[in-house]
């Protein structure tokens, strides 16, 4: 089993719709980051958190640390989001151990 | 303030060469991580990196790969004898001493023929 378990792996959603990607972990962090990347291209950090709620834009992400687990809300999706949304949790200063990512696709 | 810097940007190398992946951390980061993406694959952690010292490399495959972050100049990611399966996204993130979030870099992209 994954230390990091995304879901879905795969969301297709019209332009407009609210977006809810999961993020589940096994082990003990001290932060969590949700990362965007686009095909091909480079790695975008949007959130690093390690309690409650961040907001930027039209981006929201929580973190419940008792229940190991995260979301990312995207509201008022637009086909510019269309991009792998990847969450990574780290301990301290040390390495970062990643999820497989959502390939989240925005359909006009 | 420019961001982490990475170069090249892609490389092509044949069977059997070296490949040389450079990354300059942010002004001031003196802590460095690669990360590599293989197709169709997440994220995986290859070695952490500070100034002079490598600080964990239990990512690292233990032959062919190397890395170093010198006093002067930027972290290099040395692969020596490429094959085929060394192909990949290879990321480098930094971060600043006492924070926690890391910065990545535009990647390099590693073709192997």
């Amino acid at each position: 089993k994954n230390e990091v378990e995304q879901s879905p792996q795969n969301l297709t959603a019209q332009e407009g719709e609210f977006i809810t990607i999961n993020c589940s972990y096994s082990v003990g962090i001290s932060a969590l980051h949700w990362l965007q990347q686009h095909p091909g291209g480079g790695i975008v950090s949007l959130f690093m958190l390690s309690s409650g709620k961040k907001k930027h834009g039209r981006l929201i992400a929580t973190i419940n640390i008792q229940e190991k687990h995260s979301s990312l809300h995207i509201t008022a999706s637009h086909p510019r989001d269309s991009a792998v949304y990847i969450c990574a949790v780290g301990f301290g200063n040390e390495k970062l151990t990643f999820g497989t990512g959502t390939r989240l696709t925005i359909i006009p | 303030n420019a961001g982490v810097m990475q170069n090249p940007r892609h490389l092509v190398r044949r069977r059997g060469q070296e490949a040389r992946l450079r990354c300059s951390p942010m002004k001031g980061h003196s802590h460095v991580y690669w990360y590599r993406q293989l197709p169709e694959e997440g994220l995986k952690f290859m070695v952490y990196l500070q100034k002079e010292n490598i600080i964990d490399e239990s990512g690292m495959p233990k032959e062919r790969f190397s890395a170093e972050f010198p006093k002067e100049g930027p972290s290099i990611l040395r692969i020596q004898q490429v094959v085929r399966g060394d192909s990949a996204a290879y990321f480098c993130a930094s971060r600043g001493q006492g924070a926690n979030e890391q910065f990545f870099g535009p990647g390099t992209r590693l073709t192997v023929l």
